[in-house]
């Protein structure tokens, strides 16, 4: 059973441009969650999603982020008009459904903003 | 969600069992309490939950006292690979699905 899976592993971009990462969750898991780990910082809650539907978007960023996790196809975390403090490593997590606190995680997303 | 209280960082030697502590002393009855690790630089890694009862699997046991107030992970037999930052969260089952990490106690076992 693959895991979660993050693509791209890296991501630079520069500033002003927009950043699409993406996470296919576990077989069988129906429920995403998106973290951001700035540098030398903690992990972040930024969104919590089951398909097609947001239950908890209370760590987003109010501008620039959104996220998705459609019917078909992976969640997309996107960011527009990046600038250098989006730099972060962004982590994304599933579980199967029903809250879930037992979580797994991908190997992460590297986004760098030059 | 009551708040956790972990020493930065331990050393272990390889081999021996490494006793991570967590204070808790304002949790609530319906509060749960999980342990995750972060290798560096990869995603956290679920590790063992538990509410009253002390727990134990393939990873490691969870010592959680009898007033609930602080807890143990221990790992039985560290190796090179247990160094990573390990995070105590205390989570109320009702209060949605996110993780609210704190700054962990960044284990490091020695030859």
């Amino acid at each position: 059973n693959a895991g979660v899976m993050q693509n791209p592993r890296h991501l630079v971009r520069r500033r002003g441009q927009e950043a699409r990462l993406r996470c296919s969750p576990m077989k069988g898991h129906s429920h995403v969650y998106w973290y951001r780990q700035l540098p030398e910082e903690g992990l972040k809650f930024m969104v919590y999603l089951q398909k097609e539907n947001i239950i908890d978007e209370s760590g987003m960023p109010k501008e620039r982020f959104s996220a998705e996790f459609p019917k078909e196809g992976p969640s997309i975390l996107r960011i527009q008009q990046v600038v250098r403090g989006d730099s972060a490593a962004y982590f994304c997590a599933s579980s199967p459904a029903g809250v879930n606190y037992e979580q797994y995680f991908g190997p992460g997303t590297r986004l760098t903003v030059t | 969600d009551a708040k956790t209280t972990q020493p930065p960082s331990m050393d272990c030697a390889e081999g021996r069992a490494a006793n991570l502590p967590c204070n808790h002393s304002t949790i609530s009855g319906n509060e749960y309490v999980y342990w995750y690790r972060q290798i560096h630089s990869q995603g956290p890694q679920y590790i063992i939950h538990g509410l009253k009862n002390n727990e134990t699997n393939e990873m490691a046991s969870l010592i959680i006292t009898e007033d609930r107030k602080s807890s143990t992970l221990i790992l039985p037999h560290a190796t090179l690979r247990d160094t990573a930052v390990y995070y105590c969260i205390v989570i109320r089952y009702n209060q949605g699905g996110k993780l609210i990490f704190g700054q962990g106690t960044e284990l490091s076992v020695k030859p």
